[in-house]
Formats: C-alpha cells, sequence, structure tokens
C-alpha cells in the first residue's frame, strides 16, 4: 500500500518551455502532497506543500510563478515549471502520506534536463 | 548547529558485514523517525518509522532511536549488494511539520 506515482520519469526540454509532473496517490487520498529539488550528491530540499482545493505553500526562495503547483483532487498534484532554464535541470521528487502522523512515502522522481 | 548531522561517507563494506549508520539531531521535540533507501535515479523508498525510543526490527534493518542522546541508528546485518545505495535519516515533530532530512550516507557492499 501506500504508493505515489510520478511522471514523467526522465523529460528533456528546451529552454523556455513549459513542463508539467504529476504525482498520483495510487491505493491513497492525500490532502496534502509534497514537492522537492535534489542536486546531485545532495539530500532532499522541500520546495512546496501542495494542498488540495488551496493555494500551494512555498518555501522560502521557491519562486511560485515559475514552479506552479495544482492541487486538483485528492489523488493527483501536478508541479509546472514555467519558462525553463538550464539551471532548473534536477531530480524532482513528489511525496504524500496516508495520514497526518504516518511518514511520507516518495514517488520515483522526474529527471529534467533544460538544454 | 543543523538540525540533523549525518555522515555522508561513502561507507564500503564487504558482503555480509553488519553495517551501521546513524543520525544525530538537536531539537528534543522531534518524536518521528524514519530512514529511507535511495538508490540512484530513483525516489526514496520507506525502510523504518518509529516513533519511541528502543529498537523496532524489520527483517535484516533494526532501527534504533535514543530520545536522551538525540541519536539515531539504523542496522543492516548480513549486508548485500542490493543494500548498495544511499541511506537518509528524516525526523519530524509530527503532524503537519516539515520532516528534516540528513544528508544521506552512500553504502556500497561488495560482493
Amino acid at each position: 500500500g501506500a504508493v505515489v506515482s510520478q511522471h514523467p520519469s526522465r523529460v528533456i526540454c528546451k529552454s523556455g518551455t513549459s513542463v508539467k509532473i504529476e504525482c498520483r496517490s495510487l491505493d491513497f487520498q492525500a490532502t496534502t502532497m509534497f514537492w522537492y529539488r535534489q542536486f546531485p550528491k545532495k539530500s532532499l530540499m522541500l520546495m512546496a506543500t501542495s494542498n488540495e482545493g488551496s493555494k500551494a505553500t512555498y518555501e522560502q526562495g521557491v519562486e511560485k510563478d515559475k514552479f506552479l503547483i495544482n492541487h486538483a483532487s485528492l489523488t493527483l498534484s501536478t508541479l509546472t515549471v514555467t519558462s525553463a532554464h538550464p539551471e532548473d535541470s534536477s531530480f524532482y521528487i513528489c511525496s504524500a502520506r496516508v495520514t497526518g502522523d504516518s511518514p511520507l512515502h516518495f514517488g520515483n522522481g522526474t529527471r529534467l534536463t533544460v538544454t | 548547529q543543523k538540525e540533523v548531522e549525518q555522515d555522508p561517507g561513502p561507507l564500503s563494506v564487504p558482503e555480509g558485514a553488519i553495517v551501521s549508520l546513524n543520525c544525530t539531531y538537536s531539537n528534543s521535540a522531534f518524536q518521528y523517525f524514519m530512514w529511507y533507501r535511495q538508490y540512484s535515479r530513483k525516489g526514496p523508498e520507506l525502510l523504518m518509522y518509529t516513533y519511541s525510543s528502543g529498537n523496532k526490527e524489520d527483517g535484516r534493518f533494526t532501527a534504533q532511536v535514543d530520545k536522551s542522546s538525540k541519536y539515531i541508528s539504523l542496522f543492516i546485518r548480513d549486508s548485500q549488494p542490493s543494500d548498495s545505495a544511499t541511506y537518509l535519516c528524516a525526523i519530524t515533530q509530527g503532524g503537519s511539520e516539515k520532516l528534516v532530512f540528513g544528508k544521506g550516507t552512500k553504502l556500497t557492499v561488495n560482493p
């Protein structure tokens, strides 16, 4: 149980274009999902908390206009990287928890390369 | 002082060895402790979850929490090459509080 699916696993795009990443909770409902970014050989950095039916909460230093988050249903959150630049190239991972105190379960990540 | 400290390694051991991975934390308000395993180019996979001092065992893995010392450990018995990965400790106060991650320890088990 507690499976989080993320799509796509890899994406290459050109500078200036936008990319959408989907995160789904397959066997549970998630009112809250979390988006992380991971640089090579570094730990996970929380970007934002995605709340179903309301605006996402962004961490300090994360541009909300660049990283658009939509949590339209209890099983789907999307992260759109707008006007992508090469410095946006990274590994993006979503996660969710079944209940308030249960541990986070992570998707398999999306490797974004902006050329 | 960082909230969570984890030796990044790398750690290299022979197959069959007992592996000890450790994290220390500074905030006594942390109540929930997790260990994740992350293979290269994959998302973290939950290995162990505990919220009390003491030991919790699951197969070859044992998680140990010492709240008085603010110290958590993950032991891997009879380590296998398939255990080669980066291990992340993660701690939270619980509820809607954010997870705080260690930097991760890269483990290689040599056949």
